[in-house]
């Protein structure tokens, strides 16, 4: 049971342009919710966060929309750079018990072309 | 440089072989995590250590085995290798606030199993 669901897989975007990633998660007792971004031989790193007390969270050029009662939260990354060609995923976990693992979503692979 | 170190890089094995994977988390944190990275799984939570004690178990294999030492360090022991244990497994750590479970990844092992 895939419990993050991510998409799209691939996103090619001209520089300058705004991309849009988005996840649905199905667990509604999912309460943090970070990005991370990837290139290739690297591990994740995280990019930015949010918890679901906010639906919006703003870091830069990265903001991170959260609509709770769809179970859905999306990236976007503006003014898009050839530097933020990576492969970015999204997670989810919760707060509570003894289990914070990370849930994430399969990837999207964004190039952003000059 | 998220802090995480993580050895060796590379490890190339054959079928049937033990290998060990090492980390060592940032300074301060107390959580380990043991992730696994494929291209058809994704990353996948393996197990989660806590001040030395096993916290969580995720989708790890009966042939896996992890633990981690008194200096917050972390193994990850691999036996009876198969093809399909090859992959890039990656640990992280936190400080594990409980509000926040801000997850640092390592560098990563990738593992080749011939």
């Amino acid at each position: 049971q895939q419990q993050v669901k991510q998409s799209p897989q691939s996103l090619i975007v001209q520089k300058g342009g705004i991309s849009i990633i988005n996840c649905a998660y199905e667990n509604t007792a999912f309460d943090y919710f970070p990005w991370y971004q990837q290139f290739p031989g690297k591990g994740p790193a995280l990019l930015i966060a949010i918890r679901p007390d906010v639906s919006e969270k703003k870091e830069g050029r990265f903001t991170i929309s959260f609509n709770k009662s769809a179970k859905q939260f999306s990236l976007h990354i503006m003014d898009s750079q050839p530097g933020d060609s990576a492969t970015y995923f999204c997670a989810a976990s919760t707060s509570g018990g003894s289990n914070y693992k990370l849930t994430f979503g399969k990837g999207t692979l964004l190039t952003v072309n000059p | 440089d998220s802090g995480v170190t993580q050895t060796p890089k590379h490890l190339i094995t054959a079928t049937g072989q033990r290998v060990t994977l090492r980390c060592s988390p940032r300074s301060g944190d107390l959580s380990v995590y043991w992730y696994q990275q494929s291209l058809d799984q994704g990353l996948q939570f393996l197990i989660h250590y806590y001040n030395g004690e096993e916290r969580a178990k995720g989708n790890i294999l009966e042939r896996f085995s992890a633990q981690q030492f008194p200096d917050l360090h972390s193994e990850l022991n691999l036996s009876s290798l198969e093809l399909g244990d090859s992959a890039l497994y990656f640990c992280a750590s936190s400080v594990l606030s409980g509000v926040y479970n801000e997850q640092f990844f390592g560098p990563g092992t990738r593992l080749t199993v011939l």
